[in-house]
């Protein structure tokens, strides 16, 4: 089944506790894309990446990093986390421009 | 930032009635998609229309795009409690590689009783 899976779904943190949130996708897509998703600000990007090894800034970057060392996998990398990046998180894959999205992360820091 | 901009931000309706949602986004662009969120879950492509074009259908969905008025539509026909769910408009500026790149608006929340 061609499926965008992240990990962990739930996660509560304290503040400047390392954290990386997997995202991992099936379909061979050579797009992949970091959201965080707020009440009343919507769904705004984070990262993206065109491809392995190429990685971009989104709208909201501080904060996170991101990797691409192979085409299926985008981990999210929150080095030093705040309670200001408490938020729900999705991972999204591209083919042809239509986005399919993971199930999302649900991340409280304390 | 913020393209698209959902009209209404919520909408109630009954079961069988249709669900007309809007959407008006500021710069020119070169396709325009739909996507479903239910709760607190993953958000699902509906449709997508290109600049190009003015109507699309996927069966009960309908969408209209007015690139002179920059806006769109998003109508469900006959609706179903099932059909509940946030609805969001997302704009590209760019074709090729570059139509991956998606801004999105706030939603529509749909409540379809049944």
């Amino acid at each position: 089944e061609a499926q965008v899976t992240q990990n962990p779904r739930y996660l509560i943190t304290v503040t400047g506790k390392k954290l990386t949130v997997t995202c991992s996708q099936n379909m061979n897509h050579e797009y992949m894309s970091w959201y965080r998703q707020d009440p009343g600000l919507g769904l705004r990007q984070i990262y993206y990446s065109m491809n392995v090894e190429v990685t971009d800034k989104g709208d909201v970057p501080e904060g996170y990093k991101v990797s691409r060392k192979e085409k299926r996998n985008f981990p999210l990398i929150l080095e030093s986390p705040s309670p200001n990046q408490t938020s729900l998180y999705f991972c999204a894959s591209s083919l042809a421009g239509e986005l399919f999205f993971g199930e999302g992360s649900r991340l409280t820091v304390l | 930032s913020q393209q698209g901009e959902e009209d209404p931000q919520a909408l109630s309706i009954q079961e069988g009635e249709n669900a007309t949602m809007n959407c008006s986004y500021k710069t020119s662009i070169n396709n325009l998609q739909w996507y479903r969120q239910n709760s607190g879950r993953g958000l699902v492509h509906l449709i997508l229309i290109r600049s190009n074009e003015r109507e699309k259908h996927s069966g009960r969905l309908r969408v209209t795009l007015d690139t002179s008025k920059k806006s769109s539509s998003l109508l469900i026909t006959a609706s179903r409690a099932a059909d509940t769910a946030s609805y969001f408009c997302a704009t590209s500026p760019w074709s090729g590689a570059g139509s991956y790149q998606l801004t999105f608006g706030k939603g529509t929340k749909l409540s379809v009783i049944p």
